[in-house]
């Protein structure tokens, strides 16, 4: 089956200890992204990859790090995270970075800082 | 300052009938738009899209009416259905721009 995953689905943890949440797409595509959803705002983009080792902020990047070391796998880093990351973060994966191309989300995964 | 907005965060429409949900955008470069929909617990899914050089693209019960010279969007479910009831967002341009997203409840 298509999808893209993620893991892990919810998370709480404190200020400062960092956390890796992975994403992962079986679809060969070459573009993938992180999302994040916040209460009247939508979805904002953090981190974006055109294709292995390319990477490139989005809207919201800071405080956040991510590699593309393969193809299928696109990890999100905090680093240090703080409060005003507790949020609804999402993976998302697509052919291209043409709009034109479906863009497939994964579940989700709800973070808590405290 | 927000490029896609969707200023009704809730709408409710009573089984059957027309729902209609709106989307403003600020970028006259935009040349194509999306709209998802995104259930509880999961993440969006793609709807239907439309290209800036039509006015209208009809999809079974989603029809989605584009307003270039307004720089405004909607998306028009018909007959509405309980099952239609998730969030829906709007989103543009070459790397999606999203609105805030409009909370749709279909009451049977």
């Amino acid at each position: 089956e298509a999808q893209v995953t993620q893991n892990p689905r919810y998370l709480i943890t404190v200020t400062g200890k960092k956390l890796t949440v992975t994403c992962s797409q079986n679809m060969n595509h070459e573009y993938m992204s992180w999302y994040r959803q916040d209460p009247g705002l939508g979805l904002r983009q953090i981190y974006y990859s055109m294709n292995v080792e390319v990477t490139d902020k989005g809207d919201v990047p800071e405080g956040y790090k991510v590699s593309r070391k393969e193809k299928r796998n696109f990890p999100l880093i905090l680093e240090s995270p703080s409060p005003n990351q507790t949020s609804l973060y999402f993976c998302a994966s697509s052919l291209s970075v043409s709009p034109y191309n479906e863009q497939f989300f994964g579940p989700g995964t709800r973070l808590t800082v405290l | 300052d927000q490029q896609v907005k969707q200023n009704s965060p809730s709408l409710s429409v009573q089984e059957g009938r027309i729902s209609i949900l709106n989307c403003d955008y600020t970028n006259s470069m935009f040349d194509y738009f999306l709209w998802y929909k995104k259930y509880p617990a999961e993440g969006p899914t793609f709807l239907i899209s439309i290209s800036s050089i039509k006015d209208k693209n009809e999809d079974g019960r989603f029809t989605v009416f584009l307003n270039k010279s307004a720089k405004h969007l909607s998306l028009h479910i018909v007959p509405s259905q309980p099952g239609d009831s998730a969030v829906y967002f709007c989103a543009a341009g070459n790397k999606l721009v999203f609105g805030a997203g409009t909370i749709l409840r279909v009451k049977s």
